[in-house]
């Protein structure tokens, strides 16, 4: 069973149309992000979620907005989007840090957004 | 402060050697570095990873060695192989819901 899963794989669009990005998670852990993998490889992170509440946004444009329906799962929708926004998005999960717990994130296999 | 900085951005190690690669940080509030593996196509996978409280962790032919007082860290694959040819990041996290990544280091090695 996958444990981090997105879908789609692949999203060729127009600049200025609104997409969406799905992620569901089965490892049960409590905080999902969002990271976004430009062309030379640099990973950076965008969202995180605990317990479906944001607690982090890395100065995302607001054309950017993440939900959060429940635990196991953290979309992604992209409005007006732009030829910037080609990449490699990634979706994580991890478990929330307790004493002797690990911070291990697990990650998607990413969907490759190209805008066009 | 909220960098991490990674060397080299590409490296060729033949079969069998030793491969290095080091992370430097500055924000003294991240207490948790790991190191992870990417193969082309398919998202980072943990490798091993190291609180501050120890100097080194070794796991099979990987160890990450860890100097706090210089805020470095590194990561060492011992006898590696054709199948370790990936991209490595370091990260660091000063709590559960933020890392910050090194900007990655192209590994070949060659057979």
């Amino acid at each position: 069973d996958t444990a981090v899963s997105q879908t789609p794989k692949y999203l060729v669009t127009q600049m200025g149309n609104d997409k969406s990005i799905k992620c569901e998670q089965n490892l049960g852990h409590d905080t999902m992000y969002w990271y976004k993998q430009d062309s030379k490889k640099f990973l950076k992170i965008m969202f995180s979620y605990n317990n479906k509440e944001l607690i982090i946004n890395e100065t995302v444009p607001n054309r950017f907005s993440p939900k959060s329906p429940d635990k196991a799962h953290l979309n992604l929708h992209i409005n007006s989007l732009e030829l910037g926004d080609s990449a490699v998005y990634f979706c994580a999960s991890s478990q929330e840090r307790l004493r002797g717990y690990t911070d291990t994130q697990y990650f998607g296999p990413g969907t490759r957004l190209t805008v066009l | 402060q909220q960098q991490v900085k990674q060397s080299p951005q590409s490296l060729i190690v033949q079969k069998g050697g030793i491969s290095i690669i080091n992370c430097a940080y500055e924000n003294t509030a991240f207490d948790y570095f790991p190191w992870y593996q990417q193969f082309p196509g398919k998202g980072p996978a943990l490798l091993i990873a190291i609180r501050p409280d120890v100097s080194e962790k070794k796991e099979g032919r990987f160890t990450i060695s860890f100097n706090k007082s210089a805020k470095q860290f590194s990561l060492h694959i011992m006898d590696s192989q054709p199948g370790d040819s990936a991209t490595y990041f370091c990260a660091a996290s000063p709590g559960t819901y933020k890392y910050i990544f090194g900007t990655g280091t192209r590994l070949k090695v060659l057979a």
